[in-house]
């Protein structure tokens, strides 16, 4: 079965400066990834998602992901962040080839954006 | 509607009672799944509807915890008993095939047990 882990469960940056979510996940077939993202008090919305090709998404608000099969990684990252950026944001798997079986997410990951 | 709806938005009750909670899905979409998001704990994975496909049950905590999705539509997440750490917010998702290429979460249901 698949996992995902988070490394870090707090990440304060300050305002401006570049911010990486670290995401490794577990799986013994190809997979599709995915970060979500929530704002206080909100439900969850998809920030970006891998499929197939490029490893390199881009998502929405400036942020992008790459992902590295040989390292099973998918970090999160932005180059300069706001402070509206503060929000969890959460890394999530699923397998493709196995149809039936569920969107697994990690703990998430509490960005906070200070000035 | 046009995304995911869930019901009731909060719901507290008293230890031992049962409570049901309400998934709408995205029409014609025919994945769903129920996840229970508690501080620190991320979004727990419960239980997940493909289609006519028996459930993947295999996240549900305890018996007490049991799901169905009537015609292949709306979904019941209903506890029985409940306990004091049943307390959490209930978030339902819906998908538009078997892939999973993007869920689609409603609004949650904040649960308070006490």
């Amino acid at each position: 079965a698949q996992s995902v882990t988070q490394l870090d469960s707090q990440v304060p940056v300050f305002e401006e400066a570049p911010v990486e979510l670290r995401c490794n996940y577990s799986s013994s077939v190809s997979v599709y990834l995915f970060w979500y993202v929530q704002y206080p008090n909100q439900g969850l919305q998809l920030l970006l998602k891998y499929l197939s090709g490029s490893t390199l998404v881009k998502g929405i608000n400036g942020f992008e992901a790459e992902f590295n099969k040989s390292q099973t990684s998918f970090h999160l990252r932005k180059p300069s962040v706001h402070i509206s950026d503060t929000a969890e944001y959460f890394c999530a798997v699923s397998t493709p080839n196995q149809a039936g079986t569920a969107l697994i997410f990690g703990k998430g990951t509490t960005l906070s954006v200070s000035s | 509607g046009a995304g995911v709806s869930q019901s009731p938005s909060n719901k507290v009750t008293e230890k031992g009672k049962d409570v049901e909670l309400r998934c709408d899905p995205i029409s014609g979409h025919t994945a769903l799944y129920w996840y229970r998001q508690s501080l620190g704990q991320g979004l727990e994975f419960l239980i997940y509807f493909q289609g006519n496909s028996a459930p993947d049950k295999s996240g549900l905590p305890s018996d007490r915890f049991s799901a169905e999705r009537t015609g292949g539509s709306v979904s019941t997440l209903t506890i029985q008993r409940t306990q004091q750490e049943d307390s959490a917010v209930y978030l339902c998702a819906s998908s538009p095939g078997p892939l999973n290429t993007e869920a689609f979460f409603g609004q949650g249901t904040r649960l308070t047990v006490v």
